[in-house]
């Protein structure tokens, strides 16, 4: 099993939509949770972190919920910037600070 | 301003002639990896460095080979570059804080043909 799995989509939605984006991660020693987005041929950039209490930057809201071992991304009001790769990421939280990647979700918003 | 800065951004070289991309960064982070990432592919760890200490990915071929002269400076050597080597590589930074790693800053890429 992956350590880290992401529906890859693509998802293609209309500038205004609210799209949600899931991931799992298979270790319970995992302690940090990131969104990163990357765009075509870029570099991955991050997005947000991601807490246990929830927390929302502007029209991104990010949750974790740990006893499910799942992270979930929402995007309000989409505009066409939105458009790129958002990669899952978990940390085991060791002091290596070994980052497991998902492949990523596509996201394509339209006009 | 660049914080972590990867050289060359393309790099075109003939199937088995060597090959070496560097990585700088201003960050003066203690750890440094280099990621090999493959189209629609996550990013894989091929090795990363804690300060001088090297840390090989068990599935990283030996064609792979790393160096870090000083804290700024980390180098990824391809000894023989194959077909299947031509990907983006990534090189990312991260400060070790209270004991604990934090997030990563990556570089742009260095995008690499293999003919």
């Amino acid at each position: 099993r992956k350590e880290v799995e992401q529906d890859p989509g693509p998802f293609n939605v209309p500038e205004g939509a609210t799209v949600a984006f899931n991931c799992t991660y298979s270790n319970s020693a995992s302690q940090s949770f990131f969104w990163y987005r990357q765009d075509c041929r870029k570099e991955p950039k991050l997005l947000m972190s991601v807490y246990s209490s929830g927390n929302e930057d502007g029209r991104f809201t990010a949750q974790l919920n740990r006893a499910s071992q799942y992270i979930s991304l929402l995007i309000r009001d989409s505009k066409l910037s939105d458009s790129a790769t958002y990669l899952c990421v978990v940390n085991r939280g060791s002091t290596l600070g070994r980052l497991y990647f998902g492949r990523g979700t596509q996201l394509t918003v339209w006009p | 301003d660049a914080m972590v800065i990867q050289n060359p951004r393309y790099q075109v070289t003939q199937f088995g002639k060597p090959v070496t991309l560097s990585c700088s960064q201003t960050l003066n982070h203690n750890v440094m990896y280099w990621y090999q990432q493959k189209s629609s592919q996550a990013p894989k760890l091929l090795f990363h460095y804690y300060d001088k200490d090297f840390n090989n990915e068990a599935d990283t071929p030996d064609n792979f080979q790393s160096r870090r002269p000083n804290t700024s400076f980390c180098f990824l050597d391809i000894r023989s570059p194959g077909l299947g080597d031509a990907a983006m590589y990534l090189c990312a930074t991260s400060p070790q804080l209270g004991g604990r790693i934090h997030t990563q800053y990556f570089g742009p890429g260095t995008r690499l043909t293999v003919l």
